[in-house]
């Protein structure tokens, strides 16, 4: 079975600094989907961005981008320019590429705060 | 921008009781999900369902679970016979297509506290 691993549980940054969030995995799939999750207080979960395992290129969106290492399972979020309004819960899920109907695994999480 | 839509946003039950979760997908959406996140543990997948029926669903997702969408908008959660083990925030998500990078989209979640 898959698991996601968030050894974080909580991280602060200042506001305008670069923050990384970590998160590893475990499969013994080639094919699948890494996504992070943003959960601010209002507490609807919304996607920041998505990786296919397939592709070797980090992906990359606006101030968010995934360092991605397949090798080694690990699937960090690094957010650059911190605003406050990213302070947020941010969970790391897994998603197999077939055979299942699309169900996520997640981490536990990672609640973030950005200073001013 | 579409949404998934989560009714209540609170729910206190008596433990015993049935309760019924709700939710409405995105409407041109086919695959749809229930997961539940104990206060201060990770979200865990409950069931998916397509196409009418149950697709997949996990150990947690025992005979006190139901699902249904019985007016081809409305997707349910219904809960029998409540413990107070099932005090968690219930999220709907709902996807167009799973089997590539396509985005499951999440409600604002219903926390059920059973007392």
């Amino acid at each position: 079975a898959q698991t996601v691993t968030q050894s974080q549980p909580e991280m602060s940054v200042q506001e305008a600094e670069t923050v990384t969030l970590s998160c590893t995995y475990d499969t013994s799939e080639s094919d699948y989907y890494l996504f992070w999750y943003k959960q601010p207080p209002s507490r609807q979960m919304i996607l920041v961005i998505r990786q296919e395992a397939y592709k070797q290129q980090n992906a990359t969106e606006n101030r968010f981008s995934v360092n991605f290492q397949k090798a080694a399972k690990s699937f960090s979020l690094k957010i650059s320019d911190s605003q406050l309004g990213d302070a947020a819960m941010y969970f790391c899920a897994y998603r197999s590429a077939g055979g299942s109907q699309g169900n996520l695994i997640f981490g536990k999480g990672t609640k973030l705060s950005v200073k001013p | 921008e579409p949404e998934v839509t989560q009714t209540p946003s609170h729910q206190v039950t008596q433990m015993g009781q049935e309760v019924i979760l709700r939710c409405v997908p995105i409407s041109n959406h086919l695959y749809f999900y229930w997961y539940r996140q104990i206060l201060g543990q990770k979200v865990e997948f409950l069931v998916s369902f397509y196409n009418n029926e149950i697709s997949e669903k996990s150990e947690i997702f025992d005979d006190q679970f139901s699902v249904e969408r019985p007016d081809g908008s409305n997707f349910t959660l219904k809960i029998r016979s409540t413990k107070l083990e099932d005090s968690a925030m219930y999220f709907c998500a709902s996807n167009l297509e799973p089997f590539s990078n396509t985005e499951a989209f999440f409600g604002q979640g219903t926390r059920l506290t059973v007392v």
